[in-house]
């Protein structure tokens, strides 16, 4: 069945540094959603990219389809406190079912 | 904006005891999903339900049991529960689109504890 392996597990980055989480696939996508939960939460709905090579921000999120529909990323530029949480990508395959695939997720931990 | 209700926060129960999760949605969402969440492990599907009385096997329903008799709510029932369903369960929701899934609202999530 789909997998979609995501990377790194954890992160930690000082305070203003920059931060990358990875999403791959091992189909083709039909789009693709990204979550984020904080420490005691649950998910919450950030975005979903659906074209081949779409990029989208959020103030200093972008988040990024790749060319081939099976890769995805999340960046956060100069990282503060506030974006601490588990972020989470959700990969629908092309042609199957319409009920996406959650990745394990990667846990960004910012220090002060 | 959306609410999806999970009935308990904590729950502990005993090995062997017959236990029902509810949730309840309130933006008339055709989607309801049962997840449950472990450390290192993420998110994993354990049963789904795009319409009243109808549902479908998620990823790992082995243990497991769904009703959904209204629409707006969506219960998760542990026939038999073992200490390796210890974790936290989250159920969400989402509208159905032609041809697209849609964003899902979760719920807080209930920590179930089985000893």
């Amino acid at each position: 069945g789909q997998q979609v392996m995501q990377i790194p597990q954890y992160q930690h980055v000082q305070e203003g540094e920059d931060f990358t989480t990875y999403c791959n696939s091992s189909t083709t996508l039909s789009n693709i959603q990204w979550y984020k939960q904080r420490p005691g939460g649950h998910p919450v709905f950030l975005i979903q990219l659906v074209k081949s090579g779409e990029v989208k921000k959020q103030k200093r999120l972008t988040f990024q389809f790749g060319e081939a529909k099976k890769n995805s990323s999340l960046h956060i530029t100069a990282t503060q406190t506030t974006d601490v949480g588990t972020y989470f990508c959700a990969g629908r395959e092309s042609g199957g079912s319409y009920i996406p695939t959650f990745g394990r997720g990667t846990s960004l931990i910012v220090h002060p | 904006d959306v609410k999806v209700t999970q009935s308990s926060r904590y729950l502990v129960k005993r090995t062997g005891e017959k236990v029902f999760l509810e949730c309840v949605q309130d933006m008339d969402h055709e989607n309801m999903f049962w997840y449950r969440q472990d450390p290192g492990l993420g998110l994993r599907l354990i049963y789904f339900s795009y319409d009243v009385k109808m549902k479908e096997k998620g990823d790992i329903p082995e243990g497991y049991s769904v009703s959904r008799e209204k629409k707006e709510r969506f219960s998760l029932i542990l026939e038999s529960a073992s200490t390796n369903q210890t974790s936290m369960y989250l159920c969400a929701s989402s509208f159905i689109r032609q041809g697209s899934n849609q964003p899902q609202h979760f719920g807080d999530g209930t920590r179930l504890s089985i000893l």
